[in-house]
């Protein structure tokens, strides 16, 4: 089982629709979450942290859930331009490694 | 501000032939760095990680090193290049010390083709 998983999509949402992602992690000693974005062929991005209370950034919200390991990003009314790869990675301070998952890919149409 | 420099941007190496790749980080002291590979259409593998000077950690086994001269200098190296090497490396940095919700910041990546 990978450390961490995502579903690679593809997501073909329409514009303004609402969209949510889950990634699962297997290891229950993760500390530190986030979410990335990654446009073609290009380095990826940070896009937010997650925090244990769940937070918000404009239209995105991400939320951690400790009991069954999995995070989520969810996006509100959704833009041509939120079109990308989104990956989730996860930090084993012990380690100080980052693992991440395999990304999601969103595609959104006119 | 920080910011990470990564060279060069695309690389044509033949089979059997050397690597070099630099990263180096400016404006933060004592950050974790960090190699990634990513193969066409596929996610972010971890090669290695450095904590500190001299101090490299290896993820998966392969016929890459790492090395870590400079407290902000990390470089990437091969004798000699396979096929499946090919890919986008991707140089990171984040802020050193336990406890700390410190993201990964990444450098443009550099684009290797073996051939």
């Amino acid at each position: 089982r990978k450390e961490v998983e995502q579903d690679p999509g593809p997501f073909n949402v329409p514009e303004g629709a609402t969209v949510a992602f889950n990634c699962t992690y297997s290891n229950s000693a993760s500390q530190s979450f986030f979410w990335y974005r990654q446009d073609c062929r290009k380095e990826p991005k940070l896009l937010m942290s997650v925090y244990s209370s769940g937070n918000e950034d404009g239209r995105f919200t991400a939320q951690l859930n400790r009991a069954s390991q999995y995070i989520s990003l969810l996006i509100r009314d959704s833009k041509l331009s939120d079109s990308a790869t989104y990956l989730c990675a996860v930090l084993y301070s012990s380690a100080s490694k980052i693992i991440f998952g395999s990304g999601t890919r969103l595609s959104i149409r006119p | 501000s920080q910011t990470i420099h990564q060279w060069p941007a695309t690389l044509v190496q033949p089979v059997g032939s050397p690597l070099s790749l630099e990263c180096t980080v400016e404006g933060t002291s004592n950050p974790n760095l960090y190699w990634y590979r990513q193969a066409a259409g596929r996610g972010l593998q971890l090669l290695f990680y450095s904590v500190g000077i001299g101090q490299i950690s290896s993820e998966v086994p392969q016929n890459l090193s790492a090395s870590r001269p400079q407290d902000r200098q990390f470089i990437l190296s091969s004798k000699k290049l396979l096929l499946s090497d090919s890919g986008f490396y991707l140089c990171a940095w984040s802020v050193r010390g336990r406890g700390i919700n410190s993201p990964l910041h990444f450098g443009n990546g550099t684009r290797l083709t073996v051939t």
